[in-house]
């Protein structure tokens, strides 16, 4: 089946830093979504993006859709200690209404006050 | 509350023990699915509903059987619950749409977490 990369797997961080991580793939994907799990919850939606090379903001988070179409970036600016958590890219190869997703296995982010 | 809703939260069993997990949505979603989480692996898709009487088999379904009587409520029962099985498990629903918007994405329960002794 497919696969996701992503990386990092952990990073630590001081507060106010910016944050980069990525989610690559052989496959080609229709849509990428991300996703931010604080401990003892379930995953949130943070982003979704549907059309390659679209760059999508949600407060201090940008998201892209690369241009391959196999790959996507998230962007944290000024990172503060709300930010921890596990931050995942999720995939979908078929189109809007298909239902299955493929995730990555998830980057921990802590941030240092 | 609307939302999506998971109980229990925490459970303990022992090996060989029947277990339910009860998911439950307000927001009529046709389509409910579980997943587990597993350090190292991720989400793994267990089973999935596209509506009330139609379920599918995931990535991971043995040792799992779901119902779906209700829109609204998908349990999950683990028949003879083993070790392996220890695992947090989240319910998601979503409406399938057409139009690539974020509201017609998978929305995640709080997760329960499941431990067999």
């Amino acid at each position: 089946g497919q696969q996701l990369n992503q990386s990092p797997q952990s990073m630590f961080i001081q507060e106010g830093e910016d944050v980069s991580m990525n989610c690559t793939s052989s496959s080609i994907f229709n849509t990428w979504l991300w996703y931010k799990q604080d401990p003892g919850e379930g995953p949130v939606l943070l982003i979704a993006l549907y059309k390659a090379g679209e760059l999508t903001s949600n407060g201090r988070l940008t998201a892209q859709f690369g241009i391959t179409r196999k790959d996507s970036f998230l962007n944290i600016s000024a990172s503060i200690p709300s930010d921890v958590g596990i931050y995942f890219c999720a995939g979908r190869i078929g189109g809007a209404g298909s239902y299955q997703l493929t995730f990555g296995k998830g980057t921990k982010l802590s941030v240092i006050p | 509350d609307a939302g999506i809703t998971q109980s229990p939260r925490y459970k303990i069993t022992e090996t060989g023990r029947q277990v339910t997990l009860m998911c439950h949505q307000t927001w009529s979603h046709s389509y409910m699915f579980w997943y587990r989480q597993d350090l190292g692996h991720g989400l793994r898709l267990i089973y999935y509903s596209a509506a009330a009487d139609i379920t599918d088999k995931g990535e991971v379904p043995d040792g799992y059987v779901v119902s779906r009587s209700k829109t609204e409520n998908f349990p999950l029962t683990l028949e003879s619950a083993t070790r392996s099985q220890t695992s947090v498990y989240f319910c998601a629903s979503r409406n399938p749409g057409l139009a690539g918007l974020s509201s017609y994405e998978q929305y995640f329960g709080p997760g329960t977490r499941l431990t067999v002794t």
